[in-house]
């Protein structure tokens, strides 16, 4: 089966910008899930869905970071005004109706300068 | 929140020996403890998961271990080969939602 998917792999901008980052589950996963991964650390939570509802969105700086999965496939992660300290990888990941195990898509490396 | 932490930060073994990983977590209420290899640029991909009413795993050369009484386990890698560098990460999750650790280095030298 394909793995999940996400682009783009990598992205600069300038502090202030706007970036938007998209991920495509694994066919037929319901839960959808996007981490932040800061070097040198392991991946956080930001935002849970289910299908096209938000689970648990309570580690996502909401002031500068919106999620939606409107159709419940394929799901956007926006930063709005982005800060240097957002610089890190964006991984989405993806787990099948009563499985435990979560699918990690290559993730989106984003640079803020 | 789960709070996990992990030891030790890096690993240097030698080829053939064994390597051993350890975490620990806070919320008595995880129920299920994947550990991911994540090689540079790349992905993290589940090696071996263990669920609560479990003590231990084994998978070829990886095994895990788990002590809920004492909210610890152990990630156990023998016969170390040069593939198995990467930095490798324990998590814990309660309701499918994954805590991590900081992540381990392990450096297998030739």
């Amino acid at each position: 089966e394909a793995g999940v998917a996400q682009s783009p792999r990598y992205k600069i901008i300038e502090k202030r910008q706007s970036v938007a980052f998209w991920c495509n589950p694994i066919s037929g996963h319901a839960t959808l899930y996007w981490y932040q991964q800061i070097l040198g650390q392991g991946p956080k939570l930001l935002i849970q869905f289910q299908n096209n509802g938000v689970v648990d969105d309570s580690q996502l700086p909401k002031d500068r970071f919106s999620a939606e999965r409107l159709k419940g496939v394929d799901s956007t992660l926006k930063i709005q005004p982005a800060k240097l300290e957002d610089s890190a990888v964006y991984l989405c990941a993806s787990r099948g109706q009563g499985r435990e195990t979560q699918y990690f898509g290559p993730g989106t490396r984003l640079l803020v300068l | 929140g789960e709070n996990v932490e992990q030891h030790p930060s890096t690993l240097s073994v030698q080829e053939g020996d064994s390597a051993v990983i350890k975490c620990t977590y806070s919320d008595s209420a995880s129920n299920y403890f994947p550990w991911y290899k994540q090689e540079l640029g790349k992905r993290p991909q589940l090696i071996i998961d263990i669920r609560s009413n479990v003590g231990e795993k084994k998978d070829q050369r990886i095994a895990v271990t788990l002590n809920k009484t004492a909210k610890h386990f152990s990630l156990h890698i023998t016969e170390t080969q040069p593939e198995d560098s990467a930095v490798y990460f324990c998590a814990a999750a309660f309701d499918y939602k994954l805590s991590f650790g900081a992540g381990t280095t392990v450096t297998v030298r030739a």
